[in-house]
């Protein structure tokens, strides 16, 4: 079983639509939980990161921690062409290391 | 200010070569981590350095692989022999250490093709 689960997609939404991204994860060690939006042939880019349970939200963004479930969820509001993109997932367990979901890809059509 | 800079962003080399590749972290940052992402798998932690000192080196998948930080500036990477599953995108990322560490920033990568 992977560490960190996430479908691979790819997910199409018209513009404008509210784009819901999840992983699960298996570790109950994991402390915080980020968001990397990654463009083709780039690096991953953070987008966001929460410690433990509950909310953050970014303008458009919502990220949001279940720990009693084990579930990760990006919400992308007023979804825009610009959003496309791969979106991974990661967990970090205050060692030396990020341990990543495989990536969401994203496609929003205008 | 200038980010994770890597290069070459493209290397093509045959099975047995050897290949450095190269890191630049953002100034002032003392963590530095190596990545690599193979066809159709998650990406995955290589090492951890702190300064020029290896804190982790768990991901290290065998001793072909030697990574170096001078220094305690830019870092690389050495993959002696190169076999054809190393293959892949090896990402580096660094970070301040008075910030929480998953907040590391990312290169753009570098994608290494043994032929």
């Amino acid at each position: 079983q992977k560490e960190v689960e996430q479908d691979p997609g790819p997910l199409s939404v018209p513009e404008g639509a509210i784009v819901s991204l999840n992983c699960t994860y298996s570790n109950s060690a994991f402390q915080y939980f980020m968001w990397y939006r990654q463009y083709s042939r780039k690096g991953p880019e953070l987008l966001m990161y929460t410690y433990s349970s509950g909310n953050k939200e970014d303008g458009r963004f919502t990220a949001q921690v279940d720990k009693s479930s084990k579930y990760i969820s990006l919400f992308i509001r007023d979804s825009q062409p610009s959003d496309s993109a791969t979106y991974l997932c990661a967990t970090w367990d205050a060692g030396n290391m990020l341990t990543f979901g495989g990536g969401t890809r994203l496609m929003v059509k205008p | 200010e200038a980010g994770v800079t890597q290069f070459p962003s493209h290397s093509v080399i045959e099975k047995g070569q050897t290949v450095t590749l190269r890191c630049d972290p953002i100034s002032g940052h003392d963590n530095l981590y190596w990545y690599r992402r193979v066809m159709g798998k998650e990406i995955k932690f290589l090492l951890h350095f702190v300064k020029e000192s290896k804190q982790d080196e768990s991901g290290m998948p065998n001793n072909r692989f030697l990574a170096e930080r001078t220094g305690g500036t830019y870092s690389t990477l050495k993959v002696q022999p190169a076999e054809l599953e190393d293959s892949g995108v090896y990402f580096c990322a660094s970070s301040p250490d008075h910030r929480p560490r998953a907040e590391a920033f990312f290169g753009q990568g570098t994608r290494l093709t043994v032929v």
